[in-house]
Formats: C-alpha cells, sequence, structure tokens
C-alpha cells in the first residue's frame, strides 16, 4: 500500500512565526489528499481537501488565509499555519486516497506546539 | 505500541439486512475509540464515538459499546440503505495521537 509521510514529525515554535507542513506520497501518485487536526479526547477533524493543480476545499469554520494548503505535484501537498497562536497548538494528519484499494493511508502526523 | 484492527472489505449486504463491522484495539492506556465514515472522493467524517469503558456511541442508526474486557469496539446497524455504502474507519486516540484501522467497504444493494 502507500506510503505516507510527513515532515517534520514533531514542531515547536513562537506565537506569531509560520511553520510549514509537509505530506508526501512516496509510492503512489495522489490527485487528492486530506488534511485533518486531532484534539486530544476528540474526533478527528477534516480541515480541507487538497486537490492537485487546484486550490484546496476548505471545510467550514477553517480559516483559508490561515491554514495555507499548496498542493504542487501528485506526491507532495503542504500545509503552512501562518500567524501561529498557542490555540493552533495540536497533532495535524494527512491523508491519501486510493479508490482501487477504498482505503485512506495516513501519515504519521505532525504534532504542533505553539509557545 | 497502539493499534487497531477492523475485518477486511469489501462487505456486501442487500437493504435492510443487519451490519457488524467488528472493530479490536490494543493499547496502553485508556483510549477514546471511534468510527469514521468516508463517502467517495469525500474526507473522513466522525460518525460516532466513545470515550469510556461501556460507553455507547450512536448515530445515524449506527451503534457501537466500548468493551474494555474484550478491547473490541463493533459498528452495528439494524437495517443498512443503500446510502451507507461507504468505506467505515475504526480508530482510537490516546495522548494526543490517533491510530487507524485499515477501513472497511461497505456495499448495500437495493
Amino acid at each position: 500500500g502507500a506510503v505516507v509521510s510527513q515532515h517534520p514529525s514533531r514542531v515547536i515554535c513562537k506565537s506569531g512565526t509560520s511553520v510549514k507542513i509537509e505530506c508526501r506520497s512516496l509510492d503512489f501518485q495522489a490527485t487528492t489528499m486530506f488534511w485533518y487536526r486531532q484534539f486530544p479526547k476528540q474526533s478527528l477533524m477534516l480541515m480541507a481537501t487538497s486537490n492537485e493543480g487546484s486550490k484546496a476545499t476548505y471545510e467550514q469554520g477553517v480559516e483559508k488565509d490561515k491554514f495555507l494548503i499548496n498542493h504542487a505535484s501528485l506526491t507532495l501537498s503542504t500545509l503552512t499555519v501562518t500567524s501561529a497562536h498557542p490555540e493552533d497548538s495540536s497533532f495535524y494528519i494527512c491523508s491519501v486516497g486510493s479508490s482501487s484499494t477504498d482505503t485512506q493511508y495516513f501519515g504519521p502526523g505532525t504534532r504542533l506546539t505553539v509557545l | 505500541g497502539d493499534s487497531v484492527t477492523q475485518m477486511e472489505g469489501p462487505v456486501t449486504l442487500s437493504e435492510e439486512a443487519f451490519l457488524t463491522i467488528n472493530c479490536t484495539y490494543t493499547a496502553t492506556g485508556y483510549p477514546s475509540l471511534f468510527w469514521y465514515v468516508q463517502y467517495p472522493g469525500e474526507g473522513l467524517q466522525l460518525l460516532l464515538k466513545a470515550t469510556k469503558a461501556d460507553d455507547k456511541g450512536s448515530n445515524k442508526g449506527f451503534e457501537a459499546t466500548y468493551r474494555k474486557e474484550t478491547t473490541s469496539f463493533h459498528l452495528e446497524k439494524g437495517s443498512v440503505q443503500v446510502s451507507d455504502s461507504a468505506v467505515y474507519f475504526c480508530a482510537l486516540e490516546e495522548s494526543y495521537i490517533p491510530t487507524f484501522g485499515r477501513g472497511t467497504s461497505l456495499i448495500v444493494h437495493p
């Protein structure tokens, strides 16, 4: 199955800085990738659907100017948290779908801590 | 480490049939448990959850009970509809980190 990597796995930054998270599909060409947030004891929350070569589709309540998504190639999507604040501290995870196997392949996630 | 195992699909049923999708987990502590559903072309959506032992999550006719003694969280529905056709993911969350099963495809025929 598809192998999905994320980089970095963990990042600590100061409030007001921007952080870029990469999601790579290592052996699978992904026209669509999904970005999620995970809070402790809560469900995974879909943030946006990243489409290769076009603008991402954001879920209601997710600020597109704050969470910038770029899907420049079939193997790479990036999520940039701009002007990060402590409330943006969370676990961010991406996934890649496979229409042939009806499954999702999840990246290992990135833990963001904003001080 | 934590892990989630769910039955392989596809599961193919006729409309109004009874559905069970098995899910078992291993965890070091006391995780929260979730079922997510994914429709074609869309991201995962939360279907139901349970945060402690013996809790029952329910939504849209689906139910699952957190069974600590058997480390299970099986998904059930008494009467499935064609519109329930989707991929279902069992997951747990512990110490901030989610762990997912591989997903089970459900196909419901009229």
